[in-house]
């Protein structure tokens, strides 16, 4: 069966620091990746998503990255994280194209 | 492209009533709703899903219709449980890109014992 990995589980980081945030899926191939956002008691906000290694789509225009080194592997990053960067974020992963999605457990960010 | 509205926002019922969540969207091609779980600190769960195709699904004490006529899509949960209480979440793919998933806002379910 398939599996989704997300770690840290939680993370506080000051304003100005660098971020990376790790997801990594187990028991598929060539999965679509993606990378959500949800501040407190809103809803999903996608920030980016890939189809394969290198491939990255780019939805919101901000100072976050996103890079996919590896087929599992989806990696979010900041180089100074603001204030506004706090919130939960989601990994998740479908297995073809306009097919369901699955979740990971998520990182709690909170840039203080 | 496409636009999925979520009503209502939040929806309180009794254990053992029934409560309904409806979702319109707006692009007539869609082809795939899922409805996702997702309970305080966790991610998002999948829990059933409608393609096209059919009109209605049932799993258990949850069921989904879809009315591809008015565009809309609704979760039934039936003989609500304390459990249930959560956030639930509708979504659509647009057919102008099928790698994403269109959510809507949201509806916070409270089930009260």
């Amino acid at each position: 069966s398939q599996t989704i990995h997300q770690w840290p589980a939680t993370l506080v980081q000051p304003v100005g620091s660098p971020l990376s945030l790790e997801c990594t899926v187990e028991g598929t191939s060539n999965p679509n990746l993606y990378w959500y956002r949800q501040a407190a008691g809103r809803g999903l906000q996608l920030l980016f998503y890939s189809v394969g290694i290198g491939q990255i789509s780019s939805e919101v225009p901000q100072n976050l990255s996103a890079s996919r080194p590896q087929d599992r592997q989806f990696i979010l990053s900041s180089k100074k994280l603001l204030l506004s960067d706090s919130g939960f974020y989601l990994c998740a992963w479908s297995p073809r194209l306009g097919g369901e999605q699955y979740f990971g457990p998520g990182t709690r960010l909170t840039v203080t | 492209g496409e636009n999925v509205e979520q009503h209502p926002s939040t929806l309180s019922v009794q254990e053992g009533d029934s409560a309904v969540i409806k979702c319109t969207y707006s692009d007539s091609a869609s082809n795939y709703f899922p409805w996702y779980k997702q309970e305080l600190g966790k991610g998002p769960q999948l829990i059933i899903d409608i393609r096209s195709n059919v009109g209605e699904k049932k799993d258990q004490r949850i069921a989904v219709t879809l009315n591809k006529t008015a565009k809309h899509f609704s979760l039934h949960i039936t003989e609500t449980q304390p459990e249930d209480s959560a956030v639930y979440f509708c979504a659509a793919v647009p057919t102008y890109n099928t790698d994403k998933l269109i959510f809507g806002t949201g509806t916070r379910l409270q089930v009260f014992p």
